[in-house]
């Protein structure tokens, strides 16, 4: 079996300051997702990548790049962190992006900005 | 846009007992949704409970069914006898076939629901 390993665990920023979340799997995946959790709400998609290179803007993509280098990498970056934003970031990776096949979770990154 | 909407939690049931967690969903821009129940045990990553992608048929997965209705839009998590091991966070989910390639196999999710089950 695969796994998907974000890092780290837990980030702690500042306002205003960038951020940089990693992501990778080793399933050989060609699709991979970055979603964010707000307490009390459900999931929500930032970025997706269907491969190497490419990048495709999620609902909730304004304030944060990613950036798809390799197949087995998804990184995201919070542009500018928000003050008092708390938020879970869920990494995911499916087989491809056409046949609605099953996602694969990370453990997720929480993130707090002071 | 899309949307999916979970019972309100947290549920808390005593061991044996059955289990409904509702779920209905809107899919505006989605022509054939495909629905998925994910389950995050405690420590552990989202991973798939089961999934329908027809209208009419039921998935099942360790003791829980859930039935595609497109009429009701509603595809409700149920388990007649539940155990301690089932406590964790339910999420409902709509995805699109993908048939097309207009869109991708994106999940939207609902907010999860906390299942709490007492021994």
């Amino acid at each position: 079996g695969g796994i998907i390993t974000q890092t780290p665990k837990f980030l702690i920023g500042q306002e205003g300051q960038k951020l940089t979340l990693k992501c990778q799997q080793n399933f050989n995946h060609d699709t991979m997702y970055w979603y964010r959790q707000d307490s009390g709400k459900g999931l929500r998609l930032i970025y997706y990548s269907i491969t190497e290179n490419d990048l495709q803007k999620g609902d909730l993509s304004e304030g944060y790049d990613a950036s798809r280098e390799k197949k087995s990498s998804f990184s995201l970056t919070v542009t500018s962190a928000q003050k008092n934003e708390m938020a879970v970031f869920l990494c995911a990776s499916s087989i491809d992006s056409f046949s609605n096949e099953r996602l694969f979770f990370g453990h997720g990154t929480k993130l707090s900005v002071l | 846009g899309d949307s999916v909407t979970q019972t309100e939690g947290p549920v808390t049931v005593s061991e044996s007992e059955s289990l409904i967690i509702n779920c209905t969903y809107s899919a505006t821009s989605i022509a054939y949704p495909n629905l998925f129940w994910y389950v995050r045990y405690p420590g552990e990553g989202l991973q798939l409970l089961l999934k329908v992608i027809t209208a009419g048929q039921k998935g099942s997965s360790r003791g829980f069914e859930a039935t595609y209705n497109k009429e009701t839009t509603s595809f409700h998590l149920q388990k007649a006898s539940v155990q301690e091991s089932d406590s964790a966070v339910y999420y409902c989910a709509l995805g699109d076939d993908g048939g097309t390639g207009a869109n991708t196999g994106k999940l939207t999710f609902g907010h999860g629901t906390i299942l709490r089950v007492h021994p």
